[in-house]
């Protein structure tokens, strides 16, 4: 198992540009988070899927567009990115079956936007 | 959601056993407490998860008193590998979990 993957690693954006982060798992877990951590800071939750066929906003949602596109991929979009929005991109999931909590993450996006 | 309280930051050595204690105040029933470590450039990695007394793994164990209003994560005998960001989460198993991150915890091991 590949377990969470994510593409790219890095990424430079001029501001008022887009792109699309991807996300994939491939350990049949239900729920998808899109988190965006800042130097010296914790992660801050901007969208979340708990289920496939549904999204819901996080913590930081402004700026950012979620697609699940099924059970094993979770995108994240920019549509037109600001100097705001540097920072490092971390797609996670959870099984949600059961009583454990714990969140496969993936290896991050490192994104600067210019 | 509970709120969570750890300190900022933590200094051992080599060698010690470090306790990192987290409150939260307004745990509800049906909270779960989960610990996670995160290397800098890396994605935060699980630890463990408890409920309620002591959980005990290969890597740490989880203290929780009887009033569940804090946690204690207990590294025993750390090395210089253990220095990462540990974070204390808290909430209900399952569909209606929403996790939350603090700042955690910077733990630094000393030669």
């Amino acid at each position: 198992n590949a377990g969470v993957t994510q593409t790219p690693k890095f990424q430079v954006l001029k501001t008022g540009q887009s792109m699309t982060l991807q996300c994939a798992q491939d350990m049949n877990h239900n729920s998808m988070y899109w988190y965006r951590q800042d130097p010296g800071m914790g992660l801050r939750l901007i969208y979340y899927s708990a289920s496939e066929g549904t999204t819901d906003k996080g913590e930081v949602p402004n700026g950012y567009n979620v697609s699940r596109l099924n059970k094993r991929e979770f995108s994240l979009r920019l549509e037109s990115a600001a100097p705001s929005q540097t920072s490092v991109y971390f797609c996670a999931s959870i099984p949600r079956t059961g009583m454990n909590n714990e969140q496969f993450f993936g290896p991050g996006t490192r994104l600067t936007v210019l | 959601l509970a709120k969570t309280t750890q300190p900022i930051s933590m200094d051992s050595y080599e060698g010690q056993e470090v306790n990192i204690t987290c409150s939260h105040n307004n745990i509800a029933t049906n909270d779960y407490i989960t610990w996670y470590q995160q290397f800098p450039s890396q994605g935060p990695r699980f630890i463990i998860q408890g409920y309620k007394t002591k959980v005990t793994n290969e890597v740490a164990s989880l203290f929780i008193p009887a009033d569940r209003k804090s946690s204690t994560l207990s590294l025993p005998r750390v090395s210089l590998s253990d220095t990462a960001v540990y974070y204390c989460l808290v909430g209900p198993a399952g569909g209606s979990y929403i996790p939350t991150f603090g700042r955690g915890t910077s733990l630094i091991v000393h030669p």
